[in-house]
């Protein structure tokens, strides 16, 4: 399978709790995304990479949450002090560098639920 | 018909007939639009794409159109099949960005 995949498929976890999540982009996508969804609605723009690089940060997403590329391939999402509001699905898409960059491709997303 | 639940519309459609989705966009500096196919506890799936120099753009069984005037955005499902039910979202961005930004989302409902 070549596409976007992620890691674990679900969580739950206690309120206060510590997780983190990895994303695998498509082979050789510079461009990484990560996006939360919320039942009804689309998903929300989080966290952009370019190879590395974290080049731009939501608002939505706080200080609990943090996000790294370390060396331009796989992703990690953690949230710390977890709280009951960020239930959520958590969303991680690549997009290459050159031609058609701004198709984003979707892997199938993380769903946490914090009780 | 139309119903709206889960704060998404549904449509229902009978199997082998034509569907219609359609999509409001928000930001008339956008010039790539995207529709996604969204199943249930799945991430979302490209289906077609289109550029804001284009008013019409075809793949296999699926159509999108755009009117930029009105900032409109469909896609159109032909011969619909009990596996394109599903949420389907339509999302836009500028070619200069990187984010997409997501509409509310179209439930669609395949009668048999």
């Amino acid at each position: 399978d070549t596409g976007v995949s992620q890691d674990p498929r679900h969580k739950i976890t206690k309120r206060g709790q510590n997780v983190t999540f990895r994303c695998d982009p498509i082979s050789e996508h510079n461009r990484l995304y990560w996006y939360r969804q919320t039942l009804g609605q689309g998903p929300e723009f989080l966290t952009y990479f370019q190879n590395e690089a974290q080049l731009e940060k939501s608002r939505l997403l706080s200080d609990r949450f943090s996000a790294e590329r370390p060396k331009g391939s796989f992703s990690t999402l953690e949230i710390q002090r977890t709280e009951q509001g960020d239930s959520a699905m958590y969303l991680c898409a690549s997009s290459p560098d050159r031609g058609n960059s701004e198709t984003q491709y979707f892997g199938p997303g993380t769903r946490l639920l914090v009780l | 018909g139309e119903s709206v639940g889960l704060h998404l519309p549904t449509l229902s459609v009978q199997e082998g007939d034509n569907s219609i989705i359609n999509c409001a966009y928000s930001n008339s500096a956008s010039d790539y639009f995207i529709w996604y196919k969204q199943e249930s506890g799945k991430g979302p799936q490209f289906i077609i794409d289109i550029r804001s120099n284009m008013d019409k753009r075809q793949g296999q069984r699926v159509t999108v159109l755009l009117n930029k005037t009105v900032k409109h955005l469909s896609l159109q499902i032909a011969a619909t099949q009990p596996g394109d039910s599903a949420v389907y979202f339509c999302a836009e961005t500028a070619l200069s960005s990187y984010k997409l930004i997501f509409g509310s989302g179209t439930r669609l409902l395949v009668r048999p």
